[in-house]
């Protein structure tokens, strides 16, 4: 099972809004609508910020979005604040009944 | 509030075992799927293993399977995971995760902060 593709790096100023895409195939993220996101600020605990393509968690910020469209999610920031800044990862739920990550994408606030 | 603690990490020789253990508060621990996550120095993560609430169901990774096996004992609010035939691609830290309610299987909503383990000569 490959990895999901995200790219590396993006950023953005205070107040933009950034999008972060993840790419699968028709045999995870194209077949199931069980795409997660997570928020890695290292060295802490990953934290759950999208759930079910579109649903946020109790807690989690509204300027975090889900969303789908065929093989590809994605994750959109508005109003990006500082502490945003972290490694963002999505992930989904695979045919052969696994779970699969994307290779992580790392957002700078400028 | 939820509280995920792993421990059992170390420096092993290849070939060798070693068991993770993950304690585990805050909520009923026998009612929730438990993950292994883990993540090799400066890559990505990568899920590891799921166990069903009762242990009745498990999953893993294909690149671990045969050599690790996740448990748990829900008497003791306690998940492990055993290690054996360990290489050095299998260096990474592991994060023990728990499962979102009915939907535990497929995605984690509470993290430990990891266990290290480092698998050289």
């Amino acid at each position: 099972q490959s990895a999901l593709t995200q790219s590396a790096s993006v950023s953005g100023s205070p107040g933009q809004s950034i999008t972060i895409s993840c790419t699968g195939t028709s045999n995870d993220i194209g077949n199931y609508d069980l795409v997660s996101w997570y928020q890695h600020h290292p060295p802490g605990a990953p934290k759950l910020i999208i759930y079910r393509v579109t649903n946020r968690p109790s807690g989690v910020s509204n300027r975090f979005s889900g969303s789908k469209s065929g093989n590809t999610a994605s994750l959109t920031i508005s109003g990006l604040q500082a502490e945003d800044e972290a490694n963002y990862y999505c992930a989904s739920y695979t045919s052969i009944n696994t779970l699969v990550f994307g290779g992580g994408t790392k957002l700078t606030v400028l | 509030q939820v509280q995920l603690v792993e421990s059992g990490g170390g420096v092993v020789q290849p070939g060798r075992s070693l068991r993770l253990s993950c304690a585990a508060s805050g909520f009923i621990f026998s009612s929730d799927g438990m993950h292994w996550v883990r993540q090799a120095p400066g890559k990505g993560l990568e899920w590891v293993a799921f166990t069903s609430y009762d242990g009745s169901n498990e999953n893993y990774v294909d690149s671990v399977k045969g050599r690790f096996t996740i448990s748990r004992d829900n008497s003791k609010n306690t998940l492990y995971l055993q290690m054996n035939s360990l290489r050095i691609e299998d260096t990474a830290l592991y994060f023990c995760a728990k499962g979102r309610g009915e939907y535990d299987r497929y995605e984690m909503d509470a993290w430990g902060k990891g266990t290290t383990v480092t698998v050289s000569s």
